[in-house]
């Protein structure tokens, strides 16, 4: 079984500063892991992903997360926040098999930026 | 190209009404995924096609939930005798169903769906 534990509820930043949005996952397998984000009133929409190439992986927006799995960690990181920013953003991993890959999603961080 | 599209974006219904919701897929997907997500957390998953076929519907709550997908391409989430609890966004994702691993999957918008 595979599970997601997105340890902040939510993470307040300043404007300019920069972002951790931390991850641990349990799988079975060799996981494929996402991080998705969910402005208000609009779909979800994928940032990065990663599986099983490069343990860091780069996505939109200059956000980035590394691979870790000795520590079973997909945080999500990025050098300078900006207001447009805040939204929730949401740790996903997937094991997949004959019947498909579902995803598995986390609880969810509330990211909020300050000016 | 147009992504995943759902109707109706928003539902009021009452306690005890059949409702349906519709997920029309990116053009040429032929996995489509049913996802619910409860005020205050994550997706969880519902239900998967592969073309018409319901290859896993292990997260679907009751057998008060049904759904189809009759032609391959636009899937209808189908809820009997709603409770207040089945409020919630009902998210739809698509992915190509080609790649033979873990592919990215597109997410609608949602239904949001109110049961007073």
């Amino acid at each position: 079984a595979q599970s997601v534990t997105q340890l902040d509820s939510h993470v307040s930043v300043s404007e300019g500063t920069p972002v951790l949005l931390r991850c641990n996952y349990s799988s079975s397998y060799s996981p494929s892991l996402f991080w998705y984000v969910q402005h208000p009133n609009k779909g979800l929409q994928l940032l990065l992903k990663y599986t099983s190439a490069a343990t860091l992986v780069k996505g939109i927006n200059g956000f980035e997360a590394e691979f870790k799995k000795s520590e079973t960690s997909f945080h999500l990181t990025k050098p300078s926040a900006h207001m447009s920013d805040a939204a929730e953003y949401f740790c996903v991993v997937s094991d997949y098999d004959n019947a498909g890959n579902m995803l598995t999603f986390g609880g969810g961080t509330r990211l909020m930026v300050k000016p | 190209g147009a992504g995943v599209s759902q109707t109706p974006s928003n539902k009021v219904t009452e306690k005890g009404k059949y409702v349906e919701l519709r997920c029309d897929p990116i053009s040429g997907h032929t996995a489509l995924y049913w996802y619910r997500q409860s005020l205050g957390q994550g997706p969880e998953f519902l239900i998967y096609f592969q073309g018409t076929g319901a290859a896993d519907d292990s997260g679907l709550p009751n057998d008060r939930f049904f759904a189809v997908r009759p032609e391959g391409s636009v899937s209808t989430l189908k809820i009997q005798r709603t409770e207040r609890g089945d409020s919630a966004v009902y998210l739809c994702a698509s992915s190509s169903g080609l790649a033979g691993g873990v592919e990215t999957q597109y997410f609608g918008p949602g239904t949001r769906l109110l049961v007073l």
